[in-house]
């Protein structure tokens, strides 16, 4: 079967930075992405990787190792309106998304 | 980026009744949409893939009678909730595919179902 991990939450201090796991098995590989959503809104798209290595983009920045069925979301610099939930998700050899549980974000003062 | 719309943004319906959503691409034709339900602290389930002109393909469990989609045009699917339950109470977010680049899909704003 098809299965995605993530922490189910973590906690992290304004300002700080904070690294989100997630590992994957799925049939067929075409990317990963990460999602931010906050509580009672869709989800909004942070980043995508198909190839192994470290994309940066501002404060966020996500890695992949195919070879491992890993990747990671870092967020540098937290600030108060980053507590939200981080969803990792595998785009499948059908090109259909297959999601994580998803990572509650807190950030604390 | 690409824009989806989706309304309502929440309705409340009693039990019994049906209730439409409407999904929409503002700036772009999507030939494929994807329909997906979210309970409380949970992940996003997917339940249909709505192809522009065919039928949508549901995923395994979820009931093609009762949850009616249409794909009219290359900007606009529908989904109806019929004879709506409490339990039918959910977040039903829609999104759609940009053409020929797979990778790429944009999400509506969702909308909050509640059944009374």
């Amino acid at each position: 079967g098809q299965n995605i991990d993530q922490p189910t939450e973590m906690t992290a201090t304004e300002g700080a930075i904070v690294q989100i796991n997630c590992t994957y098995q799925t049939s067929g590989f075409n990317g990963l992405f990460w999602y931010q959503q906050h509580a009672g809104e869709a989800p909004t798209f942070l980043s995508y990787n198909v190839l192994d290595g470290l994309e940066e983009k501002g404060r966020f920045s996500s890695f992949l190792s195919r070879s491992k069925g890993y990747s990671y979301l870092l967020l540098k610099e937290l600030q108060m309106k980053d507590s939200a939930s981080y969803l990792c998700a595998v785009l499948d050899s059908n090109y259909q998304l297959i999601w994580g549980a998803g990572t509650k974000l807190i950030i604390k003062p | 980026g690409a824009v989806v719309s989706q309304h309502p943004s929440w309705v409340i319906c009693k039990s019994g009744t049906s209730v439409k959503i409407e999904c929409r691409s503002l700036d772009f034709q999507a030939t494929t949409m994807f329909w997906y339900r979210q309970f409380p602290k949970q992940s996003l389930m997917l339940m249909a893939t709505s192809n522009e002109g065919s039928k949508a393909t549901y995923e395994q469990g979820v009931e093609k009678d009762k949850f009616l989609i249409n794909h009219a045009s290359l900007t606009l699917s529908t989904l109806t909730v019929t004879s709506a339950h409490p339990e039918d109470s959910s977040f039903y977010i829609c999104s759609a595919r940009v053409p020929d680049r797979e990778y790429e899909q944009y999400f509506g704003p969702g909308t909050r179902l509640t059944v009374t």
